[in-house]
């Protein structure tokens, strides 16, 4: 079966450095995406990648190994406005998004 | 990224009435769309894809004959719960794939409208 794993809960301080991983195991692979999705709203495009390695778009960066079927997301310089829900996403062979249970980021003061 | 609007972004219904909730594709041509529901906490559920001048391919357990979907052009696609009852409360959201050709972010990328949230009393 297709499955994504991400953990469903993370606590970072303002500030600081996260890192949200997420692991897939799809049948065939086109690309994998994350999504920030606050509280009662619908989730907003963050980041794509369909080869390995680091992506960096401002204070986020997405990294990926298709061989280790491993992406992260990496928050810097948290903002109390980042505490939001993480989507992981996964297109597979037949470019259907697969998706994972989100990890919910709190950011303390 | 591209811009994809949904309306209306609430609806209280009675038990029984049917509820249209509109998604539209505002600067680029979306040959798909994705109808997905999300209950509090909850990962996104996919509903149905949405094909447009074809039928939408629904989800198992996903009942065609309640969620009516057309995609009458290349920038609308409408979902209708017909007789609404108060477990189709929900909150409803829709996407629209963008193949990238406008540039305007990567390739075969899904951009999701803000949500409607539906509750039948």
């Amino acid at each position: 079966g297709q499955n994504i794993d991400q953990p469903t809960e993370m606590t970072a301080t303002e500030g600081a450095i996260v890192q949200i991983n997420c692991t897939y195991q799809t049948s065939g692979f086109n690309g994998l995406f994350w999504y920030q999705q606050h509280a009662g709203e619908a989730p907003t495009f963050l980041s794509y990648n369909v080869l390995d390695g680091l992506e960096e778009k401002g204070r986020f960066s997405s990294f990926l190994s298709r061989s280790k079927g491993y992406s992260y997301l990496l928050l810097k310089e948290l903002q109390m406005k980042d505490s939001a829900s993480y989507l992981c996403a996964v297109m597979d062979s037949n470019y259907q998004l697969i998706w994972g249970a989100g990890t919910k980021l709190i950011i303390k003061p | 990224g591209a811009v994809v609007s949904q309306h209306p972004s609430r609806v209280i219904c009675k038990s029984g009435t049917s509820v249209k909730i509109e998604c539209r594709s505002l600067d680029f041509q979306a040959t798909t769309m994705f109808w997905y529901r999300q209950f509090p906490k909850k990962s996104l559920m996919l509903m149905a894809t949405s094909n447009e001048g074809s039928k939408a391919t629904y989800e198992q357990g996903v009942e065609k004959d309640k969620f009516l979907i057309n995609h009458a052009s290349l920038t609308l696609s409408t979902l209708t719960v017909t007789s609404a009852h108060p477990e189709d409360s929900s909150f409803y959201i829709c996407s629209a794939r963008d193949w990238g050709t406008s540039g305007r972010g990567p390739t075969d990328t899904q951009y999701f409208g803000p949500g409607t949230r539906l509750t039948v009393l």
